[in-house]
């Protein structure tokens, strides 16, 4: 089954505003990782979250996680043009594989 | 020191004929995971190895897939008798140690296959 699903599917926003991204999962999680990728590009890690911790920060990125309620946020503050693309959250459990979800699509206009 | 290298970039196939997707992992990475992400959708994981070993194959298909990771060279993913479902990007990702580990995974551009 699915284990990560993201929510929205698409966000458009303006430049300068704050971009949030939430994901939800099934199952008991060593750590949870967002991703970035650009159109018909490979994937750029973000930022990793285990699953003692509940908040992380890195640059203008923000995660949080509460494994109580299986979910994690990624906010983007002020963001940019270039920060369109599709967002990834990716679950490692005990398997030691990542599981991703299927992605929110963000559009920043210029 | 450079990234995970995949290569070709994209590869056109016709129905029935082979194709070979190859994965230089990162310098002093021992682990290759290959996942396969479909237009629109997030990436589906397929096969963990790890040097000559194949750890977890739990989502490679059983039938005309395998892949391999020999002791010298890449890895390579083998899709025999291609078909237009298997048209989709093929991302492979490697790590210094097993990702339970906590340990972060650097993905490649992947492989854009294309059956006609």
């Amino acid at each position: 089954s699915q284990q990560g699903e993201e929510d929205p599917q698409a966000l458009s926003i303006q430049e300068g505003e704050n971009a949030t991204m939430n994901c939800s999962y099934k199952t008991s999680i060593n750590n949870l990782q967002w991703y970035r990728q650009n159109s018909g590009r490979g994937l750029v890690h973000l930022i990793l979250i285990r699953s003692n911790e509940r908040e992380k920060h890195s640059g203008r990125l923000r995660v949080t996680l509460d494994t109580s309620k299986k979910s994690s946020s990624l906010l983007i503050t002020a963001s940019r043009a270039a920060d369109t693309a599709s967002y990834f959250c990716a679950t490692e459990g005990n398997t030691g594989k990542l599981i991703f979800g299927q992605g929110t699509t963000l559009q920043v206009k210029p | 020191n450079a990234g995970v290298m995949q290569n070709p970039r994209h590869l056109v196939r016709r129905r029935g004929q082979e194709a070979r997707l190859r994965c230089s992992p990162m310098k002093g990475h021992s682990h290759v995971y290959w996942y396969r992400q479909l237009p629109e959708e997030g990436l589906k994981f397929m096969v963990y190895l790890q040097k000559e070993n194949i750890i977890d194959e739990s989502g490679m298909p059983k039938e005309r897939f395998s892949a391999e990771f020999p002791k010298e060279g890449p890895s390579i993913l083998r899709i025999q008798q291609v078909v237009r479902g298997d048209s989709a990007a093929y991302f492979c990702a490697s790590s210094a140690t097993r990702m339970r580990a906590n340990t972060e995974a650097f993905f490649g551009q992947g492989t854009r296959l294309t059956v006609v």
